[in-house]
């Protein structure tokens, strides 16, 4: 079965800080696609960042980058300098082959001026 | 500009009643979905298509319907044999024989049933 498990509903960092969201998966595939997708109270779902799983190279974007850990089957989100427009709920989730998404059930993170 | 769009952003529906969602992309994606969101559940899957006229059921199909007449439009059918319908549902679409498979998401439409 493929599974995304979040392990923190609600987490909070201090503006300006660093702050990591943890994300586990399952899956007997070995090609495959990670998402960190950012959901803000207007409930637009936008992606974060992206990686593939054949790339050992994690994936930055600007002050978000991911911990790829392939092995662990483990998919970190790591928020550097925190600002207020960053309180969001954060969502992890993958695409094996085939068509089909699986999400986690997100993190909300609060950013605290 | 490339969008997706989804209307109406708010639906109030009595019960009995079959309502529809609509989902329109210009963006030429081939596959879309369709999402529902309930607070501490994370997004589950209703029904997906890959191309025109033709879809399949996702985890909770029951009580909704879809079709696919159209590769820019994916609209979701609330059926009155969906028993708790009040939820908020998100349309998504993605451009499939890519590497980036890369999901994207509509703005939503939050159902509530009066």
């Amino acid at each position: 079965a493929q599974t995304v498990t979040q392990s923190q509903p609600e987490m909070s960092v201090q503006e300006a800080e660093t702050v990591t969201l943890s994300c586990t998966y399952d899956t007997s595939e070995n090609n495959y696609y990670l998402f960190w997708y950012k959901q803000p109270p207007s409930r637009q779902m936008i992606l974060v960042i992206r990686q593939e799983a054949y790339k050992q190279q994690n994936a930055t974007e600007n002050r978000f980058s991911v911990n790829f850990q392939k092995a662990a089957k483990s998919f970190s989100l790591k928020i550097s300098d925190s600002q207020l427009g960053d309180t969001a709920m954060y969502f992890c989730a993958f695409i094996p082959t085939g068509n089909q998404f699986y999400f986690g059930t997100g993190t909300s993170l609060t950013v605290i001026p | 500009d490339g969008g997706i769009t989804q209307s109406p952003k708010y639906l109030f529906r009595k019960e009995g009643q079959n309502v529809t969602l609509s989902c329109e992309q210009n963006l030429n994606h081939d596959a879309m979905y369709w999402y529902r969101q309930d607070p501490g559940q994370g997004l589950r899957l209703i029904y997906y298509s890959q191309i025109v006229n033709d879809f399949q059921k996702g985890d909770i199909a029951e009580g909704y319907s879809v079709s696919r007449e159209k590769k820019e439009s994916f609209p979701l059918t609330v059926t009155s044999a969906q028993k708790n319908p009040t939820a908020f549902y998100l349309c998504a679409s993605r451009r499939t024989g890519t590497e980036l498979n890369t999901q994207y998401f509509g703005p939503g439409t939050r159902l509530t049933v009066l």
